[in-house]
């Protein structure tokens, strides 16, 4: 198995609920990741988890929340969006955070209304 | 922080074409990556370059990480309509303590005629 999956693929959510995305990998692998990526840009990385603690936040807003509750699911808590925060949510994983061969998930296609 | 620069932005090619992409940084990585990307899916790797000089092929791609560390190239040969869509290379940097992080370039749109 050498797959990251992500649900749900598609997401509408409006400003004012709450939900989450969420991320599964069976590959064994220790570091996992997730990014945001706009139209036509590259992804841009958000959290990163090292052995299920969180290593790197790269200043993203609290209105998003990550955890990992094992070190195969990694969740992504969303509340009270903004419009702009539309965007496709990668979820990629690699064995360590030392090796960079990160393996991505398909993404969750995010619209806030 | 660190900067790459893709280029080019986009290419239009006929089926049967070569194709060479490169990206270039004023840091210096300790890995390169190149990875494509289809519509409605995730970046998919499809080479990864750790030692300067490194000239890596699969199947019908090659990439090289340059001599100085600063700089890789992707070359697609015999161009066929399935690869089509966005490439990006991506470099890696310590960070400090237990942190790497990649960086991603602008990456390239690939269209391929017929």
């Amino acid at each position: 198995d050498t797959e990251v999956t992500q649900t749900p693929k598609h997401l509408v959510m409006g400003m004012t609920n709450k939900k989450s995305l969420k991320c599964e990998q069976h590959m064994g692998h220790r570091a996992m990741y997730w990014y945001k990526q706009k139209a036509k840009k590259p992804p841009e990385l958000m959290f990163v988890y090292s052995y299920e603690k969180l290593s790197i936040n790269e200043s993203v807003p609290s209105r998003f929340s990550p955890e990992c509750p094992n070190s195969s699911l990694l969740n992504l808590h969303l509340h009270a969006l903004q419009p702009e925060d539309s965007a496709l949510y990668l979820c990629a994983s690699s064995l360590g955070q030392m090796n960079t061969e990160a393996f991505f998930g398909q993404g969750t296609r995010l619209t806030v209304v | 922080g660190q900067q790459l620069n893709q280029s080019p932005q986009s290419m239009f090619i006929q089926e049967g074409e070569d194709v060479s992409m490169n990206c270039t940084s004023s840091s210096i990585f300790n890995t390169w990556l190149w990875y494509k990307q289809e519509p409605g899916e995730g970046p998919v790797l499809l080479i990864a370059l750790y030692k300067a000089g490194e000239l890596t092929s699969n199947g019908r791609l090659t990439a090289q990480f340059g001599i100085t560390r600063k700089d890789s190239f992707l070359n697609i040969s015999a161009s066929i309509p399935s690869d089509v869509g966005i490439y990006f290379c991506a470099g890696q940097l310590y960070s400090g303590g237990s942190n790497y992080k990649l960086t991603f370039g602008k990456g390239t749109l690939l269209t391929v005629n017929p």
